[in-house]
């Protein structure tokens, strides 16, 4: 059982819009920096996100992402065949000792 | 560029022991923490361990802790995993991160991967 949660899996079409909520507590999403990573299967994560919406340079402007409370959301725009990967985010969390919590990851389908 | 590369997996019978080691460049080491995540196969990903860019402080999974070290030695920008008392769940690929600040908040940039494997 991961700490943030994500939906399995969500879907769209070439063009579409779609979103992958990730909800966590006041412990992590709702204090800390949240992360997004894209990991096409057999390749290494790569960040998409950093700071809650800050993407690093590379990364298209069709990734977007927000934070509000304890939950944060990423969006992609235009979406496009080789969006389709896991998706998973990420954040410190405050509880205890201190660790860096995941999301069980989303599986984006294009259909 | 930054560059993380990961060495020192294999297989290992239960109870074993293997050191982990990454080798970074393109970024100064010391001022970075350093971040352990794995990921069993066909599993999501998972939080090992973590240091602070000095080393002063060091942050594990509950999966781990009592069994796995982390350790770096900044005057070889290299980072490592002592990991003792494997079990056959600790079966993964084992990434090396960069987090992007001297204590831990997250990570920007990820190496390959080495892989465990834990059995007999």
């Amino acid at each position: 059982q991961s700490v943030l949660t994500q939906p399995p899996s969500v879907s769209g079409t070439p063009g579409q819009r779609v979103t992958i909520s990730c909800s966590g507590s006041s412990s992590n999403i709702g204090r800390n920096y949240v992360f997004w990573y894209q990991q096409v299967p057999g390749t290494a994560p790569k960040v998409l996100i950093y700071n809650k919406n800050q993407r690093p340079s590379g990364v298209p402007d069709r990734f977007s992402a927000s934070a509000s409370g304890n939950s944060a959301t990423l969006a992609i725009s235009g979406l496009r065949s080789e969006d389709e990967a896991h998706y998973y985010c990420a954040s410190w969390d405050d509880s205890l000792s201190g660790s860096w919590v995941f999301g069980g990851g989303t599986r984006l389908a294009v259909l | 560029e930054v560059q993380l590369l990961e060495s020192g997996g294999g297989l290992v019978q239960p109870g074993g022991s293997l050191r982990l080691s990454c080798v970074a460049s393109g970024f100064t080491f010391s001022n970075y923490a350093m971040i352990w995540v794995r990921q069993a196969p066909g599993q999501g990903l998972e939080w090992v361990s973590a240091i602070s860019a000095s080393g002063s402080s060091t942050y594990y999974g509950d999966s781990v802790t009592g069994r796995f070290t982390i350790s770096r030695d900044n005057s070889n920008n290299t980072l490592y995993l002592q990991m003792n008392s494997l079990r056959a769940e600790d079966t993964a690929l084992y990434y090396c991160a960069k987090d992007q600040t001297p204590y831990c908040a997250g990570a920007d940039y990820w190496g390959q991967g080495t892989l465990v494997t834990v059995s007999s």
